[in-house]
């Protein structure tokens, strides 16, 4: 199984200031014969379910704010989320969608400092 | 309006069974492959078991394999999680999500409110 593994844990960012959240995955989840990489993170916030925000490492869903952007290649990966707002307070998880069991990082909680 | 309601959960003894189900409206059912993934209380997700649009199944995590089964009716725009075997490790809030698209199999862009499985004596 492909472990994944996220950092930090929790994080405290000042309303406007910039969160990053990184997640490495055990195994590479670049498939190189279409070049994609099965990479996805999710927000859930209390007592909701999650929600998409982020596949393929840095295709944004539709309806996302662009505040929030993927990046990284082979097993590091990090989602940024640019001049945080109140309505981000939640708990991020990434996820590969490589091979099955598809697995999901320990997520990160992401509050207001 | 796409709409993911689960139920069939409760309260069950360990060894015990139960099937949930996910109803299903707002899309085209059968053009999408369904998953179940859980969340043990105060944990984080974990991916249960999957099927393709026509019944294939995706597959199962380690944990559930043998005890659980996945199926859907795509007639009656429904998935069912058939658990037995029911262990304490089993208690969480079950969710049912739908792929994004062929070709994102594993990527879930709906999910429901889930139901609540306790596994307790």
């Amino acid at each position: 199984d492909i472990v994944m593994t996220q950092s930090p844990d929790s994080l405290a960012v000042s309303l406007g200031e910039r969160a990053t959240i990184n997640c490495k995955s055990s195994q590479n989840v670049l498939y190189y014969s279409n070049k994609k990489t099965y990479l996805a993170w999710y927000q859930q916030k209390a007592g909701q379910p999650p929600q998409l925000l982020i596949y393929w490492a840095s295709t944004r869903e539709f309806g996302v704010p662009e505040r929030f952007s993927g990046s990284g290649s082979g097993t590091n990966f990090t989602l940024t989320i640019n001049s945080l707002q109140a309505e981000d307070v939640a708990v991020y998880y990434c996820q590969q969608y490589y091979s099955t069991p598809w697995t999901f990082g320990q997520g990160t909680k992401v509050e207001i400092k | 309006e796409v709409q993911l309601v689960e139920s069939g959960g409760s309260v069950v003894r360990p060894g015990g069974s139960l099937r949930l189900s996910c109803a299903i409206s707002g899309f085209s059912f059968d053009d999408y492959g369904m998953s179940w993934v859980r969340q043990a209380p105060g944990k984080g997700l974990e991916w249960v078991s999957g099927i393709k649009r026509n019944g294939g199944i995706t597959g199962h995590t380690d944990s559930v394999r043998g005890r659980f089964t996945i199926s859907r009716d795509n007639a009656k725009n429904s998935l069912y999680l058939q658990m037995n075997s029911l262990r304490a490790e089993d208690t969480a809030l079950y969710y049912c999500a739908r792929d994004a698209a062929v070709g994102t199999e594993g990527v879930f862009d709906f999910w429901g409110q889930g139901t609540q499985v306790t596994v307790s004596s």
